[in-house]
């Protein structure tokens, strides 16, 4: 089965410094994978996704993830925080061929300190 | 503007009785979902319908009930079995197919019992 797991529940960072939210995933197979983020209390935006082909995707807003085969990470990272980064962030994982659910994991809270 | 549009924003419920939360999407999207977000535990999968009449339990579907009678449409109903009902509930839509597409979720009902 499928599993992410994010090992930070909570992340607190000053502004303008660089952060790094990581994500693993168990999987077997081929995988698409998915970083989403939630501002309080307010539905999931998809931030960035890997697919295929370059293992660095970046977002419009200077976020960017390195999908690591060997390593099964998808680890976001941006190298300049603002106070509107302050979020909520969930890693996801889907098989790829065919219908597959989407798993996602528990979430890791950014929290930018002025 | 497409989107998803989720109804109402907050619910309050009674003790034994069943409340229906509404989902909407204008995006002509196949497949919809509905999740529940607890604190600490991420997004579950309740229910998910991939085409009008059909769907599908997700992994925590006990105590809730779904229709798809309409493509636009997805209502999800918490009945009396659900003894912990309160949550933040997020319905998503997403294309068909083998292509891993975006999901793309409502603004979410907080649900909470009286």
């Amino acid at each position: 089965a499928q599993s992410v797991t994010q090992l930070d529940s909570q992340v607190p960072v000053f502004e303008e410094a660089p952060v790094e939210l990581r994500c693993n995933y168990s999987s077997s197979v081929s995988v698409y994978l998915f970083w989403y983020v939630q501002y309080p209390n307010q539905g999931l935006q998809l931030l960035l996704k890997y697919l295929s082909g370059s293992t660095l995707v970046e977002s419009i807003n200077g976020f960017e993830a390195e999908f690591n085969k060997s390593q099964t990470s998808f680890h976001l990272r941006k190298p300049s925080v603002h106070i509107s980064d302050t979020a909520e962030y969930f890693c996801a994982v889907r098989f790829s061929g065919g219908y597959q659910k989407v798993t996602f994991g528990i979430g890791t809270k950014l929290q930018v300190i002025p | 503007d497409g989107g998803i549009t989720q109804s109402p924003k907050y619910l309050f419920r009674k003790e034994g009785q069943n409340v229906t939360l509404s989902c909407e999407q204008n995006l002509n999207h196949d497949a919809m979902y509905w999740y529940r977000q607890d604190p600490g535990q991420g997004l579950r999968l309740i229910y998910y319908s991939q085409i009008v009449n059909d769907f599908q339990k997700g992994d925590i579907a006990e105590g809730y009930s779904v229709s798809r009678e309409k493509k636009e449409s997805f209502p999800l109903t918490v009945t009396s079995a659900q003894k912990n009902p309160t949550a933040f509930y997020l319905c998503a839509s997403s294309l068909q197919g083998e292509a891993a597409e975006t999901q793309y979720f409502g603004p979410g009902t907080r649900l909470l019992v009286l």
